[in-house]
């Protein structure tokens, strides 16, 4: 079956630090791999997407490439933010399903 | 806002008793996805409905079942409470594609 696999947390950086959260899938297909983003006591937000191999999802500062070779989609960002402080869950979706599944999150603090 | 409305936020009960939980998905959306998120197990698919019709099921347990409504709502229902049920649980929905939007969860505590 599909799985995800994402680095523990918490992850703790300086304001301005570079940021890398690992992630890597299992799947039978070719799935769209996601990063969605949830803060304190709010839902799932989808922070950017890819859809096929060598695509690169880009948003708020945030990127990720789909690499196939590697089964992976590291979420990075140059410089983050306190209020970048949030859990990020990274998830894959089969063609033809619907429903997302997820890693585990990593929890990410960035202290001023 | 994402749009998606759930309510209780908070559901506070005892082991044995039932509880429903309501999603009310954005404007236009005919898909609902339930999630239960907890500390050991992570973020679990439950179940998807689209345009009232069952079209996915995960890991949920028998205990538990949904339904969607002609108004595209749904209700998520669980039984026969135990300890181990305590967990948020969320629900998201879409129109069409992967993106998913995503209400703010119910806490269910079981005590």
């Amino acid at each position: 079956g599909n799985s995800v696999t994402q680095m523990e947390g918490p992850v703790t950086l300086s304001e301005e630090a570079f940021l890398t959260i690992n992630c890597t899938y299992t799947a039978t297909g070719y799935p769209s791999l996601f990063w969605y983003v949830q803060y304190p006591g709010e839902g799932l937000q989808l922070l950017l997407k890819a859809t096929k191999a060598d695509d690169k999802g880009s948003n708020k500062g945030f990127e990720a490439t789909y690499r196939k070779e590697t089964t992976s989609f590291h979420l990075e960002k140059g410089s983050v933010q306190v209020s970048d402080s949030a859990v990020y869950f990274c998830a894959l979706s089969e063609a033809g399903r619907r429903a997302l599944t997820f890693g585990s999150g990593t929890r990410l603090q960035v202290q001023p | 806002d994402s749009g998606v409305t759930q309510t209780p936020k908070h559901l506070i009960t005892a082991t044995g008793q039932r509880v429903t939980l309501r999603c009310s998905p954005r404007s236009g959306d005919l898909s609902v996805y339930w999630y239960q998120q907890s500390l050991d197990q992570g973020l679990q698919f439950l179940i998807h409905y689209y345009n009232g019709e069952e079209r996915a099921k995960g890991n949920i347990l028998e205990r538990f079942s949904a339904q969607q409504f002609p108004d595209l709502h749904s209700e998520l229902n669980l039984s026969s409470l135990e300890l181990g049920d305590s967990a948020l649980y969320f629900c998201a929905s879409s129109v069409e594609g992967e993106k998913l939007f995503f209400g703010s969860g119910t806490q269910l505590s079981v005590l």
